[in-house]
């Protein structure tokens, strides 16, 4: 049971374009949302995240945008560079359900800016 | 304090020995988690542990895989009787208990069960 789904295995843009990532749930009691870059033989590195009252967010040339509706939220990055090249992770949690914050975890989406 | 830590980073092993982790979390978070990531997956959720406390095992966790937080800091992840199928990198994160907080993951131990 996947219950948070990055259905696009890699994505190719162009330096200085926008790239957007997507991400879907299931799980109507996920109400904090993250996004994490990783790149090979390390650890996630956090990078942005939302509280399911907000739908959008903004720091600096990422922003994530969540739809609870249509249970999708997605990453854009503006402009893309190079250094952003490596595999980025949406997850979610359902902390005031009591879940412990533990989170679920997409399968990934690798993306490439070519200069 | 230079974040989360794991030790060793890399481990091979041959199939039936027993392997343990250290994770040392960032100090002022009481949340430890531990997660196993496999070739082309997202992290998979382990365990955690709120101060020295385990609150929730996943169904992933064999009973071949125990985890301890002794004093509420630094954890161990112990596998008993390794499998091919351990192989994977094993992640450690920390957080702060109150309210949704982002996790900050160390870098994790790589292990190879030959």
């Amino acid at each position: 049971d996947q219950q948070v789904k990055q259905n696009s295995p890699s994505l190719s843009v162009q330096e200085g374009r926008i790239s957007i990532l997507n991400c879907d749930y299931t799980n109507s009691m996920f109400d904090y949302f993250l996004w994490y870059k990783k790149y090979p033989a390390e650890g996630p590195t956090f990078l942005i995240s939302i509280s399911s009252i907000k739908d959008k967010n903004e720091d600096g040339r990422f922003t994530v945008f969540l739809n609870k509706s249509a249970k999708h939220l997605s990453l854009h990055i503006v402009p893309s560079q190079p250094g952003d090249s490596a595999v980025y992770f949406c997850a979610a949690s359902a902390s005031i359900h009591n879940q412990g914050g533990k989170l679920i975890f997409g399968q990934g989406t690798e993306l490439s800016v070519k200069p | 304090d230079t974040g989360v830590s794991q030790d060793p980073r890399h481990k091979i092993t041959k199939r039936g020995q027993n392997v343990t982790f250290r994770c040392d979390p960032i100090s002022e978070h009481n949340r430890l988690y531990w997660y196993r990531q496999t070739l082309g997956q997202g992290p998979e959720f382990l365990t955690y542990f709120q101060n020295e406390a385990q609150l929730e095992k996943s169904r992933l966790l064999s009973d071949r895989f125990s985890a301890e937080r002794p004093k509420g800091s630094f954890s161990t992840l112990e596998i008993q009787r390794t499998e091919q199928g351990d192989s994977a990198m094993y992640l450690c994160a920390s957080s702060l208990q109150q309210g949704a907080t982002e996790a900050f993951f160390g870098q994790g131990t790589r292990l190879t069960v030959v």
